[in-house]
């Protein structure tokens, strides 16, 4: 069965900060999609990358890069000099389809202070 | 075309009253997907359509619980004789499943709280 695991509830940095979310999964597909979002207080989810299970390659997009690696099944996010406007709920997933349903990990909350 | 709308953002109801909400995602995308939120928790799957057909079903969704999407546009989800349990977020997304890729945009979602 899918399961995507995010072992930290919470998250407290002070600003400027780099500060990395960890994200494991299982799936028994070898073909499959992991997703991070970003759920701000407004409560929208807003996606943040997309990445296949052929993709190994590390990513990086300004402040943030994703680390994502087949062997330990992980897919982590870190924020590089953190922001306060980076303060939200970050929540990691899989799919094993294109297209077919999402399965979350619990979240992450992180709290930037300035 | 602005993104997936729902409707309404938040719904107060007592205990035993039939819900239902609307969901118009964005014109183009097959495929549109519910998802309940509760507190602290990630989103959870409930069902999911392309065009007009459901192609799935979670286990978390009930005989209470009924979704459609009769023209292949907008959906509805109707919770009957809601129990307290029922209260969250109920999100919609819409995805274009094609050759090229795809990806999933969520609405802002309606917040039901069973009173």
């Amino acid at each position: 069965a899918q399961k995507v695991t995010q072992a930290q509830t919470e998250i407290s940095v002070v600003e400027k900060e780099d500060v990395t979310l960890d994200c494991v999964y299982e799936t028994r597909d070898t073909t499959y999609y992991l997703f991070w979002y970003k759920q701000p207080p407004s409560g929208e989810l807003v996606f943040l990358i997309r990445r296949n299970s052929f993709d190994e390659q590390n990513e990086i997009s300004g402040r943030y890069s994703w680390n994502f690696q087949k062997s330990t099944s992980s897919f982590n996010f870190t924020i590089t000099a953190s922001q306060v406007v980076d303060s939200a709920v970050y929540f990691c997933a899989l799919s094993e389809a294109r297209g077919g349903k999402l399965i979350f990990g619990q979240g992450t909350e992180l709290s930037v202070k300035p | 075309d602005t993104g997936v709308s729902q409707d309404p953002r938040h719904k107060i109801t007592k205990r035993g009253q039939n819900v239902t909400f609307r969901c118009d995602p964005i014109s183009e995308h097959n495929r549109l997907y519910w998802y309940r939120q509760t507190l602290g928790q990630g989103p959870e799957f409930l069902t999911y359509f392309q065009n007009e057909a459901q192609l799935e079903k979670s286990r978390l969704l009930s005989d209470r619980f009924s979704a459609e999407r009769p023209k292949g546009s907008f959906s509805t989800l109707e919770i009957q004789r809601t129990e307290q349990g029922d209260s969250a977020m109920y999100l919609c997304a819409s995805s274009l499943v094609s050759s090229s890729g795809h990806g999933y945009t969520f609405g802002s979602g309606t917040r039901l709280t069973v009173v």
